[in-house]
């Protein structure tokens, strides 16, 4: 079985600060993680991937995470917080499971951004 | 390009009556699904499909059906509706068959309130 945990519910940083966001998991195999954006009455949006490449994962809009298997960790960073990084991040793992990959989705963490 | 269109974005119905939500991807993916997110439970997997013809049952499927008779379409039924029911559903699809390791197109969702 498979689970991932995000450790804050909500975050809140003043635009120009370091933005980060932290996600868990637990696979008993290799997993591939993502980190999605979801914006107000919005559908969520694919920020950036990890499929067993490089474990230090670039996304868009300046957004990075870095897989850390010793600590079962993905978390989401970004060096100097933007009012449009306001939003709410979700971790999902995915694991070949039996055949088939499942997705499990984190519950959320909601980003606020002070100006 | 417009990705995942999902209908209506708006519903209040009744306990008991029934529904409808429309899925259309124009992307020509072979994975379709849908999901409900429900406040800090991330998103939960009600149905999928693999392509025309083939549907599955995700993590909560009772209270629901599905169809896939094209590759474009993705029709989520609601048989009689309960007050539980109540919740934002996103149709998301896949280049992929199954979601492993590429990124799900989410729809912007659908809000549904059952009295």
């Amino acid at each position: 079985a498979q689970s991932v945990t995000q450790l804050d519910s909500h975050v809140s940083v003043s635009e120009g600060t370091p933005v980060l966001l932290r996600c868990n998991y637990s696979s008993s195999y290799s997993p591939s993680l993502f980190w999605y954006v979801q914006h107000p009455n919005k559908g969520l949006q694919l920020l950036l991937k990890y499929t067993s490449a490089a474990t230090l994962v670039k996304g868009i809009n300046g957004f990075e995470a870095e897989f850390k298997k010793s600590e079962t960790s993905f978390h989401l960073t970004k060096p100097s917080a933007h009012m449009s990084d306001a939003a709410e991040y979700f971790c999902v793992v995915s694991v070949l499971d039996t055949g088939r990959r499942a997705l499990t989705f984190g519950s959320g963490t909601r980003l606020q951004v002070q100006p | 390009n417009a990705g995942v269109t999902q209908t209506p974005k708006f519903q209040v119905l009744k306990t008991g009556q029934s529904m409808t939500l429309q899925c259309a991807q124009d992307m020509n993916h072979e994975y379709m699904s849908w999901y409900r997110q429900d406040p800090g439970m991330g998103l939960r997997l009600i149905h999928y499909s693999v392509g025309a013809g083939i549907t599955d049952q995700g993590e909560v499927p009772n209270g629901y059906n599905v169809s896939r008779s094209t590759t474009e379409d993705f029709p989520l039924r609601l048989l009689s509706a309960a007050p539980s029911q109540t919740s934002v559903y996103f149709c998301a699809s896949s280049r992929e068959g199954t979601p492993g390791t590429g990124e799900l197109f989410f729809g912007e969702g659908s809000r549904l309130t059952v009295l």
